[in-house]
């Protein structure tokens, strides 16, 4: 079985430009998230989707971050403009709904690493 | 708010001794908590998940109690190899059934 996929894998963009990062989750999987984990913290949620709805994006700093998925499958996050404390590996998860995230976990990508200068 | 707290400072030990690493939280009472090792450059890898009715859970060289009176798990793994060195990161299933919110992690480091 694939499984999640993120690209690109690495980034490095000067503060004020935009940056679009993408995911493909696991096939038939109807939930995806973008998490953010900053050097030595835990990965954060910004955004879960519901096949391409938005259940809950109270993290996202809307200002600048965007996320969408529109034919409920792959997803792009956005951010514009970045800031220098948006560097962080940005991490995407999927599972087959909510509830099996909570009972079997969450898959995640190998993230991207994006570094603003 | 729902905190998680996790030792930030990393654990060393010896090669065949038993890691126990915590997990604290406060201001919030889940039904689920789960553990996921993070090696670097990776994402995060599911491990382990205990129940709020369970007290403790075993999987092969792993064990997780769950204390919800404490609001405290505890995450064991015996045998401790040099290939079990990596991130250990709890997760506690978000407010009203929302997903999953993480500790900081515990970096673990055995010795041969």
């Amino acid at each position: 079985e694939a499984g999640v996929a993120q690209s690109p894998r690495y980034k490095i963009i000067e503060k004020r430009q935009s940056v679009a990062f993408w995911c493909n989750p696991i096939s038939g999987h109807a939930t995806l998230y973008w998490y953010q984990q900053i050097l030595g913290q835990g990965p954060k949620l910004l955004i879960q989707f519901q096949n391409n709805g938005v259940v809950d994006d109270s993290q996202l700093p809307k200002d600048r971050f965007s996320a969408e998925r529109l034919k409920g499958v792959d997803s792009t996050l956005k951010i514009q403009p970045a800031k220098l404390e948006d560097s962080a590996v940005y991490l995407c998860a999927s599972s087959l709904d909510p509830v099996d995230a909570l009972l079997t976990g969450a898959f995640f990508g190998q993230g991207t690493r994006l570094t603003v200068v | 708010s729902q905190k998680i707290e996790q030792n930030s400072e990393a654990l060393n030990i010896q090669e065949g001794k038993t890691a126990t690493l915590t997990c604290n939280y406060t201001n919030y009472s889940p039904a689920y908590l789960q553990w996921y090792r993070q090696d670097p450059g990776r994402g995060p890898v599911f491990l382990l998940l205990i129940r709020e009715n369970e007290k403790e859970k075993r999987k092969e060289r792993l064990k997780v109690t769950f204390d919800t009176t404490l609001k405290q798990s505890l995450f064991h793994i015996t045998a401790s190899q040099p290939a079990d060195s990596a991130t250990y990161l709890c997760a506690l299933e978000g407010t009203g059934r929302r997903a999953l919110t993480f500790g900081s992690g515990t970096r673990l480091q055995v010795q041969p």
